[in-house]
């Protein structure tokens, strides 16, 4: 099966720009997920859904970032504006369902640099 | 969540098999072992899970405890591609609880 796509593989953006990331998960994965990876460090997780809907976004900074996941299949994840600390990896990653018996499948990630 | 706790590095002799410790002392009757690796550049990777029983697939095998209070990832016969980041990670049955990454072990595979 074809895994979870991410684009783009690596972006470089000034602070106080915008900058958006899209994730295509694996068809019939109901569950996405957006994790931060900052160097050095395991995955947070920032923002949880479940088909079209949000399940969790506690961890998810609002004041700067928004997801959203239309008609429950792609997601896209946005900063506004961008700040120096938010530079580490973005990764996506899809569950078809959302218990402890079930695996997420994580996309490559794309590398966030701010300047 | 229950959490984990694991060696920070390890190293290991190519093509010898490798043990990978996790504690997780307050896990609950609920929760499942799930161990993922990330390679360099990479995503994680799911590598195997559980729940009371021991688990065997392509990948490894997955050793838990009787009292399910520790776990060990098992690489049968290490290879310089296994090199990567294991997590083990505690994650409930109930529907809505999320994977939450510790720290991991740095696995270092010498030739």
């Amino acid at each position: 099966e074809a895994g979870v796509a991410q684009s783009p593989r690596y972006k470089i953006i000034e602070k106080r720009q915008s900058v958006a990331f899209w994730c295509n998960p694996i068809s019939g994965h109901a569950t996405l997920y957006w994790y931060q990876q900052i160097l050095g460090q395991g995955p947070k997780l920032l923002i949880q859904f479940q088909n079209n809907g949000v399940v969790d976004d506690s961890q998810l900074p609002k004041d700067r970032f928004s997801a959203e996941r239309l008609k429950g299949v792609d997601s896209t994840l946005k900063i506004q504006p961008a700040k120096l600390e938010d530079s580490a990896v973005y990764l996506c990653a899809s569950s078809y369902g959302q218990g402890g018996t079930y695996g997420y499948t994580f996309g490559s990630g794309t590398r966030l640099t701010v300047v | 969540d229950a959490k984990t706790t694991q060696p920070n590095s390890m190293e290991s002799n190519e093509e010898e098999p490798v043990h990978l410790p996790c504690n997780h002392s307050t896990i609950s009757g609920t929760d499942y072992i799930h161990w993922y690796r990330q390679l360099p550049s990479q995503g994680p990777e799911y590598v195997i899970h559980g729940l009371t029983s021991n688990v065997n697939n392509r990948m490894a095998s997955l050793a838990i405890a009787e009292d399910r209070k520790s776990s060990t990832l098992i690489l049968h016969r290490a290879t310089l591609r296994d090199a990567a980041v294991y997590y083990c990670i505690l994650r409930s049955h109930n529907a809505g609880n999320m994977l939450t990454f510790g720290g991991g072990t740095r696995l270092m595979v010498k030739p």
